[in-house]
């Protein structure tokens, strides 16, 4: 069964910085993008960044570029959001996704999210 | 990547149809069959229930059906029932994006 477990999650304030961790289990991890994408208080989803399987190719929003990094550790199945410079608009639930790969551009498993609140 | 639009909320009786639109670009939707769909129930982890416009993961209910029109995607949900009151998101893959998600729509069961 495939199961994505976020976690990290905390109050932090204006201009400081939080690492999330993403726990995957149930498929061969380093098959799969990986993504991690967000949800702001009473707004939609949007995508924050994802990450290939194997090697350094990622890709970032717009406005996270330069402060938000994604890493993965694939000897122990974790995938990372590091957040620095972090921003009161930076505060939503963080959702770990899959990247389905036979059918790309979607994504077919999702984790439960870990919340992070930017406030003073 | 612009939000692609869709409706805030619908809402329908048990048993009926209701169908949930997602308005993109010629850049977007227009261009690529790269559209899903995904069922929310707050505090839990979103579902896939459509990928590449109109196909539907094993397990989905035949009930969730979709299709595309020029720059128009939409989900149906046929025979409406209580555990389809959530909230519905469609996304898109974008070049340069790559991905735009729909603004999302809650859906209420009567």
């Amino acid at each position: 069964e495939v199961q994505l477990v976020e976690s990290g999650g905390t109050l932090v304030q204006p201009g400081g910085s939080l690492r999330l961790s993403c726990a995957a289990s149930g498929f061969t991890f380093t098959t799969y993008w990986m993504a991690w994408v967000r949800q702001a208080p009473g707004k939609g989803l949007e995508w924050v960044a994802n990450m290939k399987g194997v090697g350094s190719e990622k890709y970032y929003v717009g406005s996270v570029e330069g402060r938000f990094t994604i890493s993965r550790d694939n000897a122990r199945n974790l995938l990372y959001l590091q957040m620095n410079t972090l921003r009161a608009d930076d505060t939503a639930v963080y959702f770990c996704a899959r990247e389905a790969t036979l059918t790309p551009y979607n994504f077919d498993y999702w984790g439960q999210g870990t919340l992070v609140t930017v406030s003073s | 990547q612009s939000a692609l639009a869709q409706p805030a909320s619908v809402s329908g009786s048990p048993g009926q149809s209701i169908i949930i639109s997602c308005s993109g670009s010629g850049s977007d939707i227009g261009t690529y069959n790269r559209v899903s769909w995904y069922q929310h129930h707050p505090g839990k982890a979103p579902k896939l229930m459509i990928y590449e416009v109109i196909k539907r993961p094993s397990g989905v209910s035949n009930r969730f059906s979709a299709s595309k029109s020029g720059r128009t995607a939409s989900l149906t949900i046929s025979g409406l029932q209580a555990e389809d009151e959530a909230d519905y998101y469609c996304c898109s893959y974008v070049p340069g994006g790559p991905y735009a998600f729909g603004t999302g729509t809650k859906v209420t069961v009567l």
